[in-house]
């Protein structure tokens, strides 16, 4: 068990519907990383907040958002969603800022969306 | 930009047996490097990093990784295997104090043969 809590563990949806997936981090950790793992992309970094601040950027759409909260928790909107948006949603979590050279990353245990 | 590959997409080897899992990174600056499992249904787990301090780096479960500077490479190593090991392995470069990108290799999944 990393320490690192998503909800809900899966969730079904119709096209063109909004979801919020929801993470709370490791207790002290104050940097949230979102991923989304499908088979034709594979793993790819979507977002990270610091301490309540958008840190890095990876390949997120405009369609989706995400913010961090006062008490660290994250959550992850996705809106307009497609059929293609269906995935594994992780949220990790580490102590530092800066994923590189600073502590490692704990992983949720993930939340699978599927799109009809 | 960075960029990593991990060069097979799917390992086999027998219980007992050498591990080798390739990565090849390519990084404009000094990258931190990463490899991380994924057991079916589960997140992910670290298994060691390498952040410009000792070129070999030690990790968890008996796993071990060398930096090639010269060869840009990061590849993933035991000296052997076990049922357990058996699970999907990422490669991840990530540049330090630059736009904080961090870049996943598309994986290997480990096959153990009894």
């Amino acid at each position: 068990d990393s320490g690192v809590t998503q909800t809900p563990k899966h969730l079904i949806t119709a096209t063109g519907q909004r979801v919020t997936l929801r993470c709370s981090p490791r207790s002290g950790d104050l940097s949230v990383y979102w991923y989304q793992q499908s088979l034709d992309q594979g793993l790819q970094f979507l977002i990270q907040y610091y301490n309540g601040e958008e840190r890095a950027k990876g390949n997120i759409l405009e369609r989706f958002s995400a913010q961090q909260f006062p008490d660290l928790h994250s959550e992850l909107n996705l809106s307009s969603l497609e059929l293609g948006d269906s995935a594994l949603y992780f949220c990790a979590s580490s102590v530092a800022g800066l994923a590189g050279g600073l502590g490692e990353q704990f992983f949720g245990p993930g939340t699978r969306l599927t799109v009809l | 930009a960075q960029s990593v590959t991990q060069l097979d997409s799917h390992v086999s080897v027998s219980e007992g047996t050498p591990v080798l899992l390739r990565c090849n990174y390519s990084s404009s600056y000094s990258p931190s490097l990463f490899w991380y499992v994924q057991h079916p249904n589960k997140g992910l787990q670290l298994l060691l990093k390498y952040t410009s301090a000792a070129t070999l780096v030690k990790g968890i479960n008996g796993f071990e990784a060398e930096f090639k500077k010269s060869e840009t490479s990061f590849h993933l190593t035991k000296p052997s295997a076990h049922m357990s090991d058996a699970a999907e392995y990422f490669c991840v470069v990530s540049e330090m104090n630059r736009d904080d990108k961090i870049i996943f290799g598309k994986g290997t999944r480990l096959h153990i043969l009894p």
